[in-house]
């Protein structure tokens, strides 16, 4: 059981350049969402899914697009980066039946945009 | 809006030296507490549900317990494997549909314990 990954670890983006931030999870989950993590700032929600085409915004959406295609991945895609996209992003899964907020974290995705 | 709001921003303790870490909160329902541990460079690691006022969940040298406004992770003996981050999150029961899922997380605690 791998848990929730992520993909890549890391990576340096240039302004106005677009890219796409994978993950994937292997235990049946039906939600999975998006987070970012900034210095002061805590985790704020991004995107999130209940299922296969199932998505809706969470606190910060704008610049980020989403889509789930499937149960287990849930791709975050940057459209144009700009530099207050630099941050750490985390993917989560959780099911309802353990109450929907017992969420199994990846282990991050750092982003520079420069 | 919920509003979590955790306390003190960092806190450094000698091994063996035993503290809580606070975690207010503002929803126009609970539906659950969370208390998550975050190391450096990894993802939140769950801990602890709680969803009623009195309730506690201990594992190892900790105990989460709740109350209507906050809760308190106590941190008994504290080693220095326990240094981390700690986040505390609430679970709205206002929210329905997907919105049941979301959480609301606080700004973290970060725990040194000094051997």
């Amino acid at each position: 059981n791998a848990g929730v990954t992520q993909t890549p670890k890391f990576q340096v983006l240039k302004t106005g350049q677009s890219m796409t931030l994978q993950c994937a999870q292997d235990m049946n989950h039906e939600y999975m969402s998006w987070y970012r993590q900034d210095p002061g700032m805590g985790l704020r929600l991004i995107h999130y899914s209940v299922g296969a085409g199932i998505t809706d915004q969470g606190e910060v959406p704008n610049g980020y697009n989403v889509s789930r295609s499937t149960t287990e991945d849930f791709p975050l895609r940057l459209l144009s980066a700009a530099p207050s996209q630099t941050s750490v992003y985390f993917c989560a899964s959780s099911d309802w039946g353990t109450g929907g907020g017992t969420q199994y974290f990846g282990p991050g995705t750092r982003l520079l945009v420069l | 809006e919920d509003q979590v709001t955790q306390s003190p921003e960092a806190l450094r303790l000698q091994e063996g030296e035993s503290s809580s870490l606070n975690c207010s909160y503002t929803v126009s329902g609970l539906r659950g507490l969370f208390w998550y541990r975050q190391d450096p460079g990894k993802g939140p690691e769950f801990l602890f549900t709680l969803y009623s006022a009195g309730e506690e969940k201990e594992k190892e040298r900790l105990k989460a317990t709740l109350t209507k406004k906050e809760s308190f992770l106590h941190i008994t003996a504290p080693k220095p494997e326990d240094s981390a981050t700690y986040l505390c999150a609430v679970q709205d029961n206002r929210n329905s549909g997907a919105g049941s899922y979301q959480l609301t997380f606080g700004k973290g605690t970060k725990l040194s314990v000094i051997p």
